[in-house]
């Protein structure tokens, strides 16, 4: 799997947009994007993935730039439940009847502020 | 939908015993689940690849003969972690695939173990 490359902690107000960016140059054709949270003693939440289009869920947005070699997912509206870090991961899709497993860097610390 | 059940959530033991930890997928079928360990302020690290039907994956440095994993159905993964000492107090996570190509993991709650 690529390596990814993201700021260790970012700060946001509640109530505005949060943007974490999230750096994959080594990323190969065939490997997703993939976003996940994880709030302070829970396991991690996926949030959202996609492969070169830009991709909206109920919970975030995802931007994917035309080369591939970086992404930002996008919290429009961030609450302080949205405190949590957050982990870019990219991963081969898996082959028929193959897996691909989930390997984590050390993600982005948000903190949202009141 | 993709809900993972992890149980215990919290356990504590004393030094020498073995624990048992169950993780199931409740509304899909899950041929591959994954095992990891979580120190505080530390990020998850992988342990081993659970495999239904066959035996699991181990990453290096993980003991096979420490962390007994146990894969009997396409919903139900188990990791019993064998004569526990302090040192192996740590925060617990599975998960577990949705079959798909691109599908995401989707991951339990986590079973904080604490050895005396």
């Amino acid at each position: 799997d690529a390596k990814t490359t993201q700021p260790p902690s970012m700060d946001c107000a509640e109530g505005r947009a949060a943007n974490l960016p999230c750096n994959h140059s080594t990323i190969s054709g065939n490997e997703y994007v993939y976003w996940y949270r994880q709030i302070h003693s829970q396991g991690p939440q996926y949030i959202i993935h996609g492969l070169k289009n830009n991709e909206t869920n109920e919970m975030a947005s995802l931007i994917i730039t035309e080369d591939r070699k970086s992404s930002t997912l996008i919290l429009p509206h961030a609450t302080l439940r949205d405190t949590a870090v957050y982990y870019c991961i990219v991963r081969a899709r898996g082959g028929s009847g193959g897996y691909q497993k989930v390997t984590f860097g050390t993600g982005t610390k948000l903190q949202v502020i009141p | 939908g993709a809900v993972v059940s992890q149980h215990p959530s919290w356990v504590i033991c004393k030094s020498g015993t073995s624990v048992k930890i169950e993780c199931r997928s409740l509304d899909f079928q899950a041929t591959t689940m994954f095992w990891y360990r979580q120190f505080p302020k530390q990020s998850l690290m992988l342990m081993a690849t659970s495999n239904e039907g066959s035996k699991a994956t181990y990453e290096q440095g993980v003991e096979k003969d420490k962390f007994l994993i146990n894969h009997a159905s396409l919903t139900l993964s188990t990791l019993t972690v064998t004569s526990a000492h302090p040192e192996d107090s740590s925060f617990y996570i599975c998960s577990a695939r949705v079959y798909g190509r691109d599908q995401p993991q989707h991951f339990g709650d986590g079973t904080r173990l604490s050895i005396l």
